[in-house]
């Protein structure tokens, strides 16, 4: 069971365009993480949200976790080609050690 | 700081032979997990470790094995390889204060 829904899966964009990536899920989560994976290497955490409408800015990336705790987006700005990679996004649920995995989104930004 | 590291990087193996596949931290973090990541399914958790001794199952355990006799190792056995589980295994490790995990750079494992 798939517990988060990543969209788009895909996306191919020009340097320069801005986009958002969107995590969604039924259940609530205590928290929610954003990694970012390039190939042949784990996962890296770019962010975590714990608090219901919570903003995190990290440069031209933009984290937001929804009202209720069972969504967030990540809007990026101006991408760059340095961008490139597999976005994950991660929830947490309390008193569960576990981290559920939505299924990514590639992302090529091209020069 | 090396954190986590994998071994192999890379494994083939045939079908039926069992395989073991290497984590070590060289923090004491108390949890540590293995996912599997397949194209169309993200990644998945196989087991994982509360602590030394204690390890429970992951939403795809089945053909798996794992131990945990020591803090910093938690190796991953496939005691009959199979075709299906030709994967990218990643180990990961988190503290018991806070939700982030620190991934190791993952196994390729081909069985054949």
């Amino acid at each position: 069971t798939q517990l988060l829904e990543q969209s788009p899966q895909f996306l191919s964009i020009q340097e320069g365009e801005n986009l958002t990536v969107y995590c969604n899920s039924s259940s609530v989560f205590s928290s929610l993480q954003w990694y970012r994976q390039e190939p042949g290497e784990g996962p890296v955490l770019l962010v975590t949200v714990v608090t219901g409408g919570e903003v995190k800015k990290l440069k031209r990336l933009t984290f937001q976790f929804g009202d209720a705790r069972k969504d967030s987006s990540l809007h990026i700005t101006a991408a760059q080609p340095g961008d490139t990679g597999l976005y994950l996004c991660a929830g947490g649920q309390g008193g569960s050690e576990k981290l559920v995995f939505g299924k990514g989104m590639k992302l090529t930004v091209n020069p | 700081d090396a954190g986590i590291t994998q071994s192999p990087r890379y494994k083939i193996t045939e079908t039926g032979r069992q395989v073991t596949l290497m984590c070590h931290q060289t923090w004491s973090h108390s949890y540590m997990f293995w996912y599997r990541q397949d194209l169309g399914h993200g990644l998945r958790l196989i087991y994982y470790s509360a602590a030394a001794d204690i390890t429970d199952k992951g939403e795809v355990p089945d053909g798996y094995v794992v131990s945990r006799s020591k803090t910093e190792n938690f190796p991953l056995t496939l005691e009959s390889a199979t075709r299906s589980q030709t994967s990218v295994y990643f180990c990961a490790a988190r503290t018991g204060r806070g939700p982030q995990a620190f991934f190791g750079q993952g196994t390729r494992l081909t069985v054949v």
